[in-house]
C-alpha cells in the first residue's frame, strides 16, 4: 500500500526566506508524485508532478520539487517566499497515475512579514 | 490548463433534505472523478471513485445509500447526499483524472441545520 508522511504539520518562514517543505512517500512500485496547493475554502490547485524522465521538476508560481528514488523523497522547495505563498500544501502519491491520490496530511505554510 | 467546476459552492439545508452536488470537467472529457470529503484543518478523505457508464466504488465505511453518485457523461459526475444531517456538514470536493493528472474542483461547503 502506498503512503506519504509530511514532515512538520506547519511551517513558518520569513518573506523573502527558502520555502523548504517536506514529503516522504512509500510505494511498492515506480510511484507518481504531486505537490498541491489548497487556500482556504477553495479546492485544490496542481503546483507539479513527477511521473518519469527529469528527477527535478519545476511547477508553477517558482516552487520546484526533486524526485530521490533513494530517500523515497520528493520535497518542495521555492528559493524566495512572498505572502502569497501561504496556503496549506498537500503531497500526493499514485501508483502509475492509474489509482486514487494518497495524500498526505498537509503542511501549513505562514509567511512572516 | 484542465479545469474542473463545482456547484454549487455553498449549500444551506434542513436535515432530512437531501442535496446534489455536480462536478464537470469543462475542457476534457474524464472516465475517472473521485469524489472527497474534507474537515476543517485536515486532509482529504476519499470517498468513492466513479467511473463513467458503471457503479462507482465506495471506500470502506462510505455509506453508499447515503452519498449516492452517477456518472452518467464524460464531463459530469454528481454525488446526492440523501436524508441530510449535520453530521454531514463538511466540504465536499470533487476531481477528474485527464491521463495521470488529477485536477480539483473548487469545493462545495454544506452545512445541515
Amino acid at each position: 500500500a502506498q503512503s506519504v508522511t509530511q514532515l512538520g504539520s506547519h511551517v513558518s518562514v520569513s518573506e523573502g526566506a527558502l520555502v523548504l517543505l517536506r514529503c516522504n512517500y512509500s510505494s511498492s512500485v515506480p510511484p507518481y508524485l504531486f505537490w498541491y496547493v489548497q487556500y482556504p475554502n477553495q479546492g485544490l490547485q496542481l503546483l507539479l508532478k513527477y511521473t518519469t524522465g527529469a528527477t527535478l521538476v519545476k511547477g508553477i508560481n517558482g516552487f520546484e520539487a526533486e524526485f530521490k528514488k533513494s530517500e523515497t523523497s520528493f520535497h518542495l522547495t521555492k528559493p524566495s517566499a512572498h505572502m502569497s505563498d501561504a496556503a496549506e500544501y498537500f503531497c500526493a502519491v499514485s501508483e502509475k497515475g492509474n489509482t486514487p491520490l494518497v495524500f498526505g496530511k498537509g503542511t501549513r505554510l505562514s509567511v512572516i512579514a | 490548463g484542465a479545469v474542473v467546476s463545482q456547484h454549487p459552492s455553498w449549500v444551506i439545508c434542513k436535515s432530512g433534505t437531501s442535496v446534489k452536488i455536480e462536478c464537470r470537467s469543462l475542457d476534457f472529457q474524464a472516465t475517472t472523478m473521485f469524489w472527497y470529503r474534507q474537515f476543517p484543518k485536515q486532509s482529504l478523505m476519499l470517498m468513492a471513485t466513479s467511473n463513467e457508464g458503471s457503479k462507482a466504488t465506495y471506500e470502506q465505511g462510505v455509506e453508499k445509500d447515503k452519498f449516492l453518485i452517477n456518472h452518467a457523461s464524460l464531463t459530469l459526475s454528481t454525488l446526492t447526499v440523501t436524508s441530510a444531517h449535520p453530521e454531514d456538514s463538511s466540504f465536499y470536493i470533487c476531481s477528474a483524472r485527464d491521463l495521470e493528472t488529477q485536477y480539483f474542483g473548487p469545493g462545495t461547503r454544506l452545512l445541515v441545520l
